[in-house]
Order: structure tokens, then C-alpha cells, then sequence
């Protein structure tokens, strides 16, 4: 089974300073990691990705995310935040063991980022 | 939201009726799934199919039914057994196949109850 955790609902930044959302996951094999966004009352805007080989991935938007297989997390991270990032993100985990019947993501419950001018 | 639309953008629906969402991609993907999103819950998978004609139930199916007779569309029907279908839903597309596929989302239905 895989699951993923955000343990934060909501993050208060202020515009300028640098931002981070947790995000940590269990997997029983090596996972694929994804990081969304979400605008009111739209659908999921893909971020980043991580698969394989370098531990930071830098994605859409200035964001980064930061792959620790030790403390099984994935923190999206952006070193300047504005106002326009406001928004409700979504952590997803997919198991690489996954037999080709399930590729589906498993998400997060989010975390609303508000960021204060 | 790329090459998938969702529709309607809002649906009601009154006691005992079905209704179908639409989804559509013409992004020539081979999977395609559907989520509901629930406030403070996340994205559940309702049902995901990897192929034309082959469909498969996620963890909350009950209450909905599918078909995928093209690939480019994946309707979802939101029976009246699903007694509690206000939610906003999600239909997603991927290439099938690929070790690091990426799904893609529509802008969503919100379906309401009368």
C-alpha cells in the first residue's frame, strides 16, 4: 500500500520570504513523487516530479522539491514567495512496484498556502 | 488544464437521478481516471482505465459506473446509489505505459445535490 501525509493544512507566508509545504510518503518499493497546485474551483496544475537520480528537482513557477529517502519526505520548497501562489497544493506518491493495473497516484489531503503581501 | 475538458462546469442533481459527467482528452493518452475531491480529504480514485474497453474500480466505486468505448472520452455516471454525491470531480489523463507518466487533470465538475 502507499500513502502520503502533508501534516500541515495550512502554511502563512509572507510575500518575499521563502516558503516550504511537508510532504512525506510510504511506499513499500522506491516511489515517484509529484507535486499540484489548485486554483479555487479549478483542476490540478502538474509542478514537479521526482523519479530518479538528483535529489533537488526544480519544477513550474520558481518551485523546487527536495527528495530524502532516509526521512521518506519530499518538501516543495520556493525561495521567494508571492501573493499569486496562494493556492491549495497536493503531494502525490506513486510505488514503482505498482503492476501496470494500478498506476493511479495516491494523494495528499493538502496543505493551503497563503502567502501575505 | 491542457488538452482535457470537463463537462458541465456545474451539474444538479435531484433525488433518485443519474447523471453523467463528461471528459474528454485529445491529448492521445491512453489511461484515463476519474477522482472525487472532497473538502479536507484529498483526491479519492473512483475508477481508471488503461485501455480502450477495459476499466477497472478504484477505492470508491460504489455508486458510480463507467465505459470507455474511445479513447479519447471516459463519462462517468454518478448513480442515485451513491447517496452522497455533492463533491467536485476530477478526470485526469496519462500516457500508459510510461515509467514516469504524469497525469493531467480537467478543470473539474462540481456536482451538486437538489
Amino acid at each position: 500500500a502507499q500513502s502520503v501525509a502533508q501534516p500541515e493544512d495550512q502554511v502563512n507566508v509572507a510575500e518575499g520570504n521563502p516558503l516550504t509545504v511537508k510532504c512525506t510518503y510510504s511506499v513499500s518499493g522506491n516511489p515517484y513523487l509529484f507535486w499540484y497546485v489548485q486554483y479555487p474551483n479549478r483542476g490540478l496544475q502538474f509542478l514537479l516530479k521526482y523519479i530518479t537520480g538528483d535529489n533537488l528537482v526544480k519544477g513550474s513557477y520558481g518551485f523546487e522539491a527536495e527528495f530524502n529517502k532516509s526521512q521518506t519526505s519530499f518538501h516543495l520548497k520556493k525561495p521567494s514567495a508571492l501573493v499569486s501562489d496562494s493556492a491549495l497544493y497536493f503531494c502525490a506518491v506513486r510505488d514503482i512496484r505498482a503492476d501496470t493495473g494500478r498506476r493511479a497516484l495516491t494523494f495528499g489531503s493538502g496543505t493551503r498556502l497563503q502567502v501575505q503581501p | 488544464d491542457g488538452g482535457i475538458t470537463q463537462s458541465p462546469k456545474y451539474l444538479f442533481r435531484k433525488e433518485g437521478q443519474n447523471v453523467t459527467l463528461s471528459c474528454e482528452q485529445n491529448l492521445n493518452h491512453d489511461a484515463m481516471y476519474w477522482y472525487r475531491q472532497d473538502p479536507g480529504q484529498g483526491l479519492r480514485l473512483i475508477y481508471y482505465s488503461q485501455i480502450v474497453n477495459d476499466f477497472q474500480k478504484g477505492d470508491i466505486a460504489e455508486g458510480y459506473s463507467v465505459s470507455r468505448e474511445k479513447k479519447e472520452s471516459f463519462p462517468l455516471t454518478v448513480t442515485s446509489a451513491q447517496k452522497n454525491p455533492t463533491a467536485f470531480y476530477l478526470c485526469a489523463s496519462s500516457i500508459a505505459g510510461a515509467r514516469q507518466e504524469t497525469q493531467y487533470f480537467g478543470p473539474g465538475t462540481r456536482l451538486l445535490v437538489l
